[in-house]
C-alpha cells in the first residue's frame, strides 16, 4: 500500500525558512518522480515544484523559484522541500504527491495527508 | 501558463441525478487532462487521467470526455458520497495547473 506522510509545517515569521519532508513507502521510491502542491486556506489546488525519480531533473513554479528547493534522499525514500524567504501568501497545506512516471509527467496517483504552513508575524 | 477554468463553480443536485461539470484549456493540451476529487479535509484522489481513463477502483459512474480545449467530467447518477470539490488539471505543460474547483452537494 502507498503511503506518504508529510511533517515540518508549522508557524513560522515572514522573511524565515522552514524545511517540509514526505516520508514514503509501499513502492519503489526512486522509480518515481514526486511533486509537491500547495493549498491555501479555502482556495484551490496550486503545483509548486517536482523531481525526477533520480533526483537529476527539478521544475518549480514561477511563485516558488529561487526561494524554494525541492530534493529527495532515495537511500530514505524521502522527498523533501526547502522554503525560504517565505511570504504570507505561501501559507498553505503542503501535500506531497506521487507521479506516475520516473520523470515529472504530472499525474499525481497518490497523495499524502498534508501538512500546514502557517506565515504570519 | 495554461489557465484552465470550470463551470458551474459549485453545483446542488438530488440523488439520482447525472450531473456534468465542464473545464476549459486556454489552449490546445491535447487529452492532458487529469479529473481529482477532492472531499473536506481529505487530499485529493485521482479519478480520471488522460480525460477519460478511469482510475483503477473508482466507480463506472464517474467519467470524462474530451480533447484539445474542451473538457467533460460526469457523474452519472449522483451518490451521497460524491459531495466534494473536482478539480480539473492540465499536464500538457509546466507548471502544472488546476481549474479552480467545481463544489457538488445534495439538495
Amino acid at each position: 500500500e502507498v503511503q506518504l506522510v508529510e511533517s515540518g509545517g508549522g508557524l513560522v515569521q515572514p522573511g524565515g525558512s522552514l524545511r517540509l519532508s514526505c516520508a514514503a513507502s509501499g513502492f519503489t521510491f526512486s522509480s518515481y518522480a514526486m511533486s509537491w502542491v500547495r493549498q491555501a486556506p479555502g482556495k484551490g489546488l496550486d503545483w509548486v515544484s517536482g523531481i525526477s525519480g533520480s533526483g537529476g531533473s527539478t521544475k518549480y513554479a514561477d511563485s516558488v523559484k529561487g526561494r524554494f528547493t525541492i530534493s529527495r534522499d532515495n537511500s530514505k525514500n524521502t522527498l523533501y522541500l526547502q522554503m525560504n524567504s517565505l511570504r504570507a501568501e505561501d501559507t498553505a497545506v503542503y501535500y506531497c504527491a506521487k507521479d506516475n512516471l520516473i520523470a515529472v509527467a504530472g499525474t499525481l496517483h497518490y497523495w499524502g495527508q498534508g501538512t500546514l504552513v502557517t506565515v504570519s508575524s | 501558463d495554461i489557465q484552465m477554468t470550470q463551470s458551474p463553480s459549485s453545483l446542488s443536485a438530488s440523488v439520482g441525478d447525472r450531473v456534468t461539470i465542464t473545464c476549459q484549456a486556454s489552449q490546445d493540451i491535447s487529452n492532458y487532462l487529469n479529473w481529482y476529487q477532492q472531499k473536506p479535509g481529505k487530499a485529493p484522489k485521482l479519478l480520471i487521467s488522460d480525460a477519460s481513463n478511469l482510475e483503477t477502483g473508482v466507480p463506472s459512474r464517474f467519467s470524462g470526455s474530451g480533447s484539445g480545449t474542451d473538457f467533460t467530467f460526469t457523474i452519472s447518477s449522483l451518490q451521497p458520497e460524491d459531495i466534494a470539490t473536482y478539480y480539473c488539471q492540465q499536464y500538457d505543460n509546466l507548471p502544472f495547473t488546476f481549474g479552480p474547483g467545481t463544489k457538488v452537494d445534495i439538495k
